[in-house]
């Protein structure tokens, strides 16, 4: 069964460090999600992706978040400088269309120390 | 602001214990609502989805009720097992002004089934 992969699972950084996360969606899924979950609460969306535009980057703290799908497949994550409250698991998600059921992948957990 | 609040944050229940998880949601024009479950340190697995015009889905065990007017949703689960052990979260889909949608999520609720 496909699934989304996500990397690296784990990461710890000290702060003012830059950290990358990557995701790869499921084939042929042109949506894709960046969502943050901070521990004890429910995922809160950064960035959303249709092919390799954004649709929704609302919530990204761009002066230090910058999000990319060059080519409307796989997709990174940039956090530069990480700061302590940063600390929180980073999911990604994919659907087919962005009407349908979104599946995430495992997560990276990041800590900022 | 679309806020989705889900009670109680936490239950612990023994095991073959029927239970029922409530999520209430602000605005009620909402596209569909969508059940997860999360366990410790993983992503999200989907569980059930209603459609806002619908008024339940089931799935083996699972039966989520929606009642869009009054802005409430339950997930029953039946016959509880230690294997249900996880956080439960439930997200309302809304149709933003842009033509795309966006998926709010409540906080969740930890369940503990003991053997």
């Amino acid at each position: 069964e496909a699934e989304v992969a996500q990397s690296p699972r784990y990461k710890i950084t000290e702060k003012s460090q830059a950290v990358a996360f990557w995701c790869d969606p499921i084939s042929g899924h042109a949506t894709l999600y960046w969502y943050r979950q901070i521990l004890g609460q429910g995922p809160e969306l950064l960035v959303q992706f249709q092919d390799e535009s954004v649709v929704d980057d609302s919530q990204l703290p761009k002066d230090r978040f910058s999000a990319e799908r060059l080519k409307g497949v796989d997709s990174t994550l940039k956090i530069q400088p990480a700061e302590l409250g940063d600390s929180a698991m980073y999911l990604c998600a994919s659907s087919f269309t962005e009407r349908e059921t979104q599946y995430f992948g495992p997560g990276t957990r990041l800590l900022v120390l | 602001k679309q806020e989705v609040t889900q009670i109680p944050a936490a239950l612990s229940v023994p095991e073959g214990e029927n239970l029922v998880l409530n999520c209430s949601f602000t605005d009620s024009a909402i596209y569909n609502l969508q059940w997860f479950r999360q366990d410790p340190g993983k992503g999200l697995t989907s569980l059930l989805l209603i459609q806002s015009s619908q008024r339940e889905q089931t799935s083996g065990r699972l039966n989520a009720s929606l009642d869009k007017s009054s802005g409430r949703s339950t997930l029953y689960i039946a016959a509880s097992q230690p294997g249900d052990s996880a956080t439960y979260l439930c997200a309302v889909r809304y149709l933003r002004n842009t033509g795309f949608q966006k998926l709010v999520f409540g906080t969740g609720t930890r369940l503990l089934v003991s053997p």
